[in-house]
């Protein structure tokens, strides 16, 4: 049962335009989301969060926007840079940490 | 502050071989969990350790165990390899409870051959 769920494992974004990675889930006991990032050959970096009591949380060029009616949130990057080019892992949090699969966003020069 | 270390960073195993991976946690972090990533299948928990405990386990078969020691540092071992056990193995730790405030360490890259 995939509670958190990614279903774009990959996206190509232009420079300088907006990126937009989405992850859905299942579990409404989650209160708490997380967004990684992943390079190669490293273990994921804590990006940004969202408590379910809030509808939008921003930091710099990051946004996550949360739908708790749709179960549904988006991860917004703009404008977005060659070095934001990695992998992209949407958590949710219960006793442990559930990642969805991941989207892989590749920034175009 | 030192962050979460993984030994070792490559490891090539043959099949039916057993494996220990090695991972030491940010100093006062009681909490470590192990995950496999795989091309396709995410980070995939396996299992989770607090205070020499094992607190929450994932959905992979009994060849796949852990441990932790007094001083937080934790292994992970998988008996009888497969080829489908390649994987970047991770390990995280955090201060205690709640889903928040994870550090992954760089991962072990295991090829099974």
């Amino acid at each position: 049962d995939q509670q958190v769920k990614q279903n774009s494992p990959s996206l190509s974004v232009q420079e300088g335009r907006i990126s937009i990675l989405n992850c859905d889930y299942t579990n409404s006991m989650f209160d708490y989301f997380l967004w990684y990032k992943k390079y190669p050959a490293e273990g994921p970096t804590f990006l940004i969060s969202i408590s379910s009591i809030k509808d939008k949380n921003e930091d710099g060029r990051f946004t996550v926007f949360l739908n708790k009616s749709a179960k549904h949130l988006s991860l917004h990057i703009v404008p977005s840079q060659p070095g934001d080019s990695a992998v992209y892992f949407c958590a949710g949090p219960d006793e442990k940490l559930t990642f969805g699969t991941g989207t892989r966003l590749t920034i175009i020069p | 502050k030192a962050g979460v270390t993984q030994t070792p960073r490559y490891l090539i195993k043959t099949r039916g071989q057993q494996v220990t991976l090695s991972c030491s946690p940010i100093s006062g972090h009681r909490s470590v969990s192990w995950y496999q990533q795989t091309p396709g299948q995410g980070l995939q928990f396996l299992f989770e350790y607090f205070s020499e405990t094992q607190r929450n386990k994932g959905n992979f078969p009994g060849r796949f165990s852990g441990r932790q020691f007094s001083n937080s540092r934790s292994e992970m071992n998988v008996s009888t390899l497969e080829l489908g056990d390649s994987a970047l193995y991770l390990c995280a730790s955090r201060t205690g409870t709640g889903g928040y405030g994870y550090t992954f360490g760089s991962g072990t890259r295991l090829t099974v051959v």
